[in-house]
């Protein structure tokens, strides 16, 4: 089993629906993240936590909510899904502060 | 501001062809990771590299922090190995947030 767990992988919606993309971890890292994967614009961070009560902004916040439910929890909403964020989402984990990232398997996303 | 630059952008390589990628930075770092995209979407940790050089099998790694850049070296390229490089940076100050280049894409043919 994959220590770093996205559910839905694939998901096609409607624009202004509310979607909501799971992470879960089984590596007892304290650090979360939600990361975007556009073509040809790497990866931009969405939000991050560093402990269960700890979430923060990143470069591209506007139009996301998280939830850090628990250590091993970190969900990801779209409120009102808009086209232009239909992408390739990410979860990571990290132990510290220069700590290694590792990343889920990914979650693709389709805002018709 | 904070950049993480690579290149080249594009590769296509000959199998068994050796090559060097390349992550330049802007401003002093306490992290540094390689990761490959394979062609399915997966992110695969290559190397925590902040300083000095590693290696494992064919592929090494070495940053020079104080000269802000970083190289991943592959040898005897496979098709396995096709897919995008990323470089991801964590700068002092940052909160150890990652900040990644747009990539480079490998293709090795057979």
């Amino acid at each position: 089993d994959a220590d770093v767990t996205q559910t839905p992988r694939n998901r096609i919606t409607k624009t202004g629906k509310r979607i909501m993309l799971e992470c879960s971890q089984t590596k007892g890292h304290d650090r979360m993240y939600w990361y975007r994967q556009d073509p040809g614009l790497g990866l931009r961070l969405i939000y991050y936590s560093f402990d269960v009560k700890d979430i923060n902004k990143g470069e591209i916040s506007d139009g996301y909510s998280v939830s850090r439910q628990a250590q091993a929890k970190f969900s990801l909403s779209l409120e009102s899904a808009i086209p232009n964020q239909t992408a390739l989402y990410f979860c990571a984990t990290s132990d510290g502060l220069a700590g290694e990232l590792f990343f889920g398997e990914g979650s693709r996303l389709t805002v018709l | 501001g904070i950049q993480v630059e690579q290149s080249p952008p594009d590769l296509i390589l000959q199998e068994g062809a050796n090559s060097t990628l390349r992550c330049n930075f802007s401003d002093s770092v306490n992290n540094l990771q390689w990761f490959h995209q394979n062609p399915w979407g997966q992110l695969i940790n290559l190397f925590y590299i902040p300083s000095g050089t590693k290696q494992n099998g064919r592929l090494s790694a070495t940053t020079v922090a104080t000269e802000r850049y970083s190289l991943l070296y592959i040898s005897s390229s496979q098709t396995t190995d096709s897919g995008v490089y990323f470089c991801a940076v964590g700068f002092r100050g940052s909160q150890g947030n990652l900040i990644f280049g747009k990539g480079t894409k490998l293709s090795v043919k057979p």
